[in-house]
């Protein structure tokens, strides 16, 4: 069974602040998807990563897809409150059309 | 963002009943998934389908069973609810590229 361990599961930070949430697993994945969710609503898509050692910037967002395409990070820099929410990685798995979610991290950051 | 509806948004039930969740969608997405999301554990793969009558189990499907007759709709059926099924849960559509999974708003299910 493929898993993604995904890591802190909670962040507290003030305003200004930098973060990294981390995405593992013991498998190889063709793709890696980082998702943000909103109380009340569904996740919406922020990135796909595909190739290993890839790295892809949205704004103050920098994602990173391990070499050997079994783990991901999400760096922000100087987090707003308007970044809490529920941060999810998903990872394809071959071309089933399934995904693997982690269990995901919840960031507050406070004003 | 693909047109993804689902019905209803809250339900309260009890325990033994059976509950029927809908998924519709406009953007003629082949793929469908229906998800349930309880904390720590993010979101579960419950069902999904890859065309019209074409469905497949996913890790969480035992009490679970669906249905798609039509591209645009995929029907969740909780045969005879249990407390355990008390989650929140989401549909999703892609085309079947994995580039990008379109969510749903969610149905908030109680059961008693």
């Amino acid at each position: 069974t493929q898993l993604l361990e995904q890591s802190p599961q909670f962040l507290s930070i003030q305003e200004g602040e930098n973060l990294t949430v981390y995405c593992n697993s013991s498998s190889v994945f063709s793709s890696l998807q980082w998702y943000r969710q909103e109380p009340g609503e569904g996740p919406v898509l922020l990135v796909t990563v595909v190739t290993g050692g890839e790295v892809k910037k949205l704004k103050r967002l920098t994602f990173q897809f391990g070499d050997a395409r079994k783990d991901s990070s999400l760096h922000i820099t100087a987090a707003q409150p308007g970044d809490t929410g529920l941060y999810l990685c998903a990872g394809a798995a071959g071309n089933t059309g399934k995904l693997i979610f982690g269990q995901g991290t919840t960031l507050q950051v406070k004003p | 963002d693909a047109g993804i509806t689902q019905s209803p948004r809250h339900k309260v039930t009890e325990t033994g009943t059976p509950v029927t969740l809908r998924c519709h969608q406009t953007e003629n997405h082949r793929y469908m998934y229906w998800y349930r999301q309880d904390p720590g554990h993010g979101l579960r793969l419950i069902h999904y389908s890859y065309g019209v009558k074409d469905t497949d189990k996913g890790e969480v499907s035992d009490g679970y069973s669906v249905s798609r007759s039509k591209t645009e709709d995929f029907l969740l059926t909780l045969e005879s609810a249990t407390s355990s099924q008390t989650s929140v849960y989401f549909c999703a559509t892609d085309t079947g590229t994995q580039e990008t999974q379109y969510f749903g708003p969610g149905t908030r299910l109680l059961v008693l």
